[in-house]
């Protein structure tokens, strides 16, 4: 089935690895974006792109970085992992700008704990 | 960064209630509002994306209304059922942007059989 997925669904990093969380959708959507969600806060977007190789800042983009060389793909890196950056993690992606009644959708999240 | 608030932030209902929450976003500069259903240890599924004035949109027994002028959007649902438990998030995008959706905290329902 098409779709979008994320992998691990479940990871534990020590302070000061990298660690990667991945994305991947069959649908082809141009338009993919990392959020957070932590208590007491709403999903928080931290990067999105609009294609291949291009990509942006969103509302708490320091200590990841993106990259989308596909279409398809859309992975998080956490440089050196912080316990700041404990949380779950939500990948999406949309078929057209979010302001053409296009809607998210999201993966199944990967929840990131960093001890 | 847009302030988006919900309320009320928990709701529990009995089974057959109809009921509303409330979405308050800024006026100026909007695009879009987004409605989406998040049911626990599941991700969020679109119910709506809004964007004129007026607008109403429905999907089986749940509508939502738009007012960009003031901006606020409410969500009904109608005779609740225990499988609508779920939080309700509202998101809205705008201030220049086509891509930050600015989520709220959510509203938590719950339906009691």
């Amino acid at each position: 089935d098409a779709g979008i997925t994320q992998s691990p669904r479940y990871k534990i990093t020590e302070t000061g690895r990298q660690v990667t969380l991945m994305c991947h959708q069959t649908w082809s959507h141009s338009y993919m974006f990392w959020y957070r969600q932590d208590l007491g806060h709403g999903l928080r977007l931290i990067y999105y792109s609009a294609a291949a190789d291009i990509t942006d800042k969103g509302e708490v983009p320091d200590g990841y970085v993106v990259s989308r060389s596909k279409t398809e793909n859309f992975p998080l890196t956490l440089e050196s992992a912080t316990r700041s950056q404990t949380s779950v993690y939500f990948c999406a992606s949309s078929e057209a700008q979010l302001s053409y009644n296009s809607p998210l959708h999201f993966g199944n999240g990967t929840r990131l704990t960093v001890t | 960064i847009l302030n988006v608030e919900q309320s009320p932030q928990s709701l529990h209902v009995q089974e057959g209630d109809s009921t509303n929450f409330t979405c308050s976003f800024p006026s100026s500069n909007f695009y879009a509002l987004h409605w989406y259903r998040w049911e626990t240890a599941k991700s969020p599924e679109a119910l709506f994306v809004m964007t004129l004035n007026g607008d109403e949109k429905k999907k089986g027994r749940i509508s939502a209304t738009l007012n960009t002028k003031e901006g606020y959007s409410y969500l009904y649902i109608k005779g609740s059922q225990p499988e609508d438990s779920a939080t309700y998030l509202c998101a809205s995008l705008g201030g220049g942007s086509n891509y930050k959706l600015t989520f709220g905290k959510g509203t938590l329902l719950t339906v009691n059989p």
